[in-house]
């Protein structure tokens, strides 16, 4: 089934410098799946931080980046010098375009913590 | 402001017992969703809906029910609930239509304890 993988359950960073999560997807019955980042601050709910739709296509919000990279079947989320408001679980997902209402997956969550 | 909340946020409920977590939207999607989140895993979908008085299973059904009475509330029961059923439970919602037809818009989560 189609699934996505990141291996970091938490990172820790200094504030200021960079930062890399890393997001791995299997899409087997879907030929280009749209990916996802979102964002869940502490006692919130998760929220969009960026999208794209495109293979070869970068994605950037709030300073972060990511690109969809269909050879490595990769979309890892990097920012070049974090703040200690960057401190929040990131969820990667990935959806299926044709069937986009009700099918998405998402990996298990990337805890960020940023200390001074 | 907040476009999806959920009630209650944290319950503590009894094995073999009934509890039902709401969810309300104000986005004015059609599509609606639940989750469960537990340590080690991914969200998973357990039900949705696309329209009114109407729900679908998701990849994760058993032991949960869904309703749908209206647009904005989407409701998710547990007749029985056990043990196994202790996790985070994310509402959702998505237009299912336009460019950002796939983007979820999610409540804060419920926390569930079943003891």
């Amino acid at each position: 089934g189609d699934s996505v993988t990141q291996t970091e359950g938490q990172v820790t960073v200094s504030e200021s410098k960079s930062l890399i999560i890393n997001c791995t997807y299997s899409a087997t019955s879907i030929a280009y799946p749209n990916l996802f980042w979102y964002v869940r601050y502490p006692g919130e709910g998760l929220q969009l931080l960026l999208k794209v739709i495109t293979a070869g296509q970068k994605g950037s919000s709030r300073g972060f980046e990511a690109t969809y990279n269909k050879e490595t079947t990769s979309f890892h989320l990097q920012k070049a010098s974090v703040q200690e408001s960057d401190s929040a679980v990131y969820y990667c997902a990935l959806s299926d375009p044709l069937n986009s209402g009700t099918y998405q997956r998402f990996g298990t969550g990337t805890k960020l913590q940023v200390v001074p | 402001e907040a476009a999806v909340t959920q009630s209650p946020r944290s319950k503590v409920a009894v094995t073999g017992g009934k509890v039902t977590l709401s969810c309300h939207q104000t986005n004015n999607h059609d599509y609606m969703y639940w989750y469960r989140q537990d340590t080690g895993h991914g969200l998973r979908l357990i039900h949705y809906s696309y329209v009114a008085d109407s729900t679908e299973k998701g990849d994760i059904p058993d032991g949960y029910k869904a309703s749908r009475p209206s647009q904005e509330n989407f409701s998710l029961i547990l007749e029985l609930a056990s043990l196994s059923q202790t996790a985070v439970y994310f509402c959702a919602s998505s237009p299912g239509l336009g460019l950002n037809q796939d983007t979820q818009y999610f409540g804060p989560g419920t926390r569930l304890l079943v003891l």
